[in-house]
């Protein structure tokens, strides 16, 4: 069964920073890979989807990598700012053999605090 | 620009009564899900519906039923709330089949069951 970490449970940092969140995965077989955002009492947003034939993907001051062969995401966050404050979940696609996906395995999530 | 609009926002039920979460998605999207958070355990799925006439379990189950009322609309429905059941029930949507592409989630709906 694919489980999900993500490592640490919670991050402080100065406004400014670049920072770097960690999520991995014990079965490299994975379809894709998404990294979401959740605010407090809201719902999850969608950051970046990553397909498994991708390396990383970009998004504004945003970039999530990719690595199967380790089992391990990565998302940048550049020059950091008070409103990124959130918790941040990053969730796995399993591959079935046939080549489909199959289930969504979601990570516990970083709760990121950024200080002004 | 509603995205996914999930009713009631917020609910309190007490042990045995029933109760039927709404969700309905504007996005012309394929298939839709639901899930739970709960504190320590994370987001897990409820049931799914990865295309129009078609609904699956899946993680936990149990005490749950739906309902995909046609392409846009997939309700959750608890016929018998229990305490267990208290939690944040997320509704989500994706365009293409199940879990191939991004998903777009609901804003929650907060059950308490008494």
């Amino acid at each position: 069964k694919q489980e999900v970490t993500q490592i640490p449970a919670a991050l402080s940092v100065p406004e400014g920073e670049n920072l770097v969140l960690n999520c991995s995965f014990t079965d490299s077989a994975i379809y894709n890979l998404q990294w979401f955002r959740q605010d407090p009492g809201k719902g999850l947003t969608s950051l970046l989807l990553i397909q498994s034939s991708q390396r990383e993907q970009t998004s504004g001051r945003l970039n999530a990598s990719l690595d199967k062969s380790s089992g391990r995401s990565t998302l940048y966050i550049a020059a950091s700012q008070p409103g990124d404050s959130a918790t941040y979940l990053c969730a796995v696609s399993h591959m079935y053999s046939g080549g489909g996906a199959d289930g969504l395995t979601f990570g516990k999530g970083t709760h990121l605090i950024i200080q002004p | 620009n509603a995205g996914v609009t999930q009713t009631p926002k917020f609910q309190v039920l007490k042990t045995g009564q029933s109760m039927t979460l709404q969700c309905a998605q504007d996005m012309n999207h394929n298939s839709m899900y639901w899930y739970r958070q709960d504190p320590g355990m994370g987001l897990r799925l409820i049931y799914y519906s990865a295309s129009e006439g078609t609904t699956d379990k899946g993680e936990v189950p149990n005490g749950y039923n739906v309902s995909r009322l046609n392409k846009r609309e997939f309700s959750l429905r608890l016929e018998s709330a229990a305490p267990s059941q208290t939690s944040v029930y997320f509704c989500a949507s994706s365009p293409q089949g199940w879990n191939t592409g991004e998903l777009f989630f609901g804003e929650g709906s907060r059950l308490t069951v008494l």
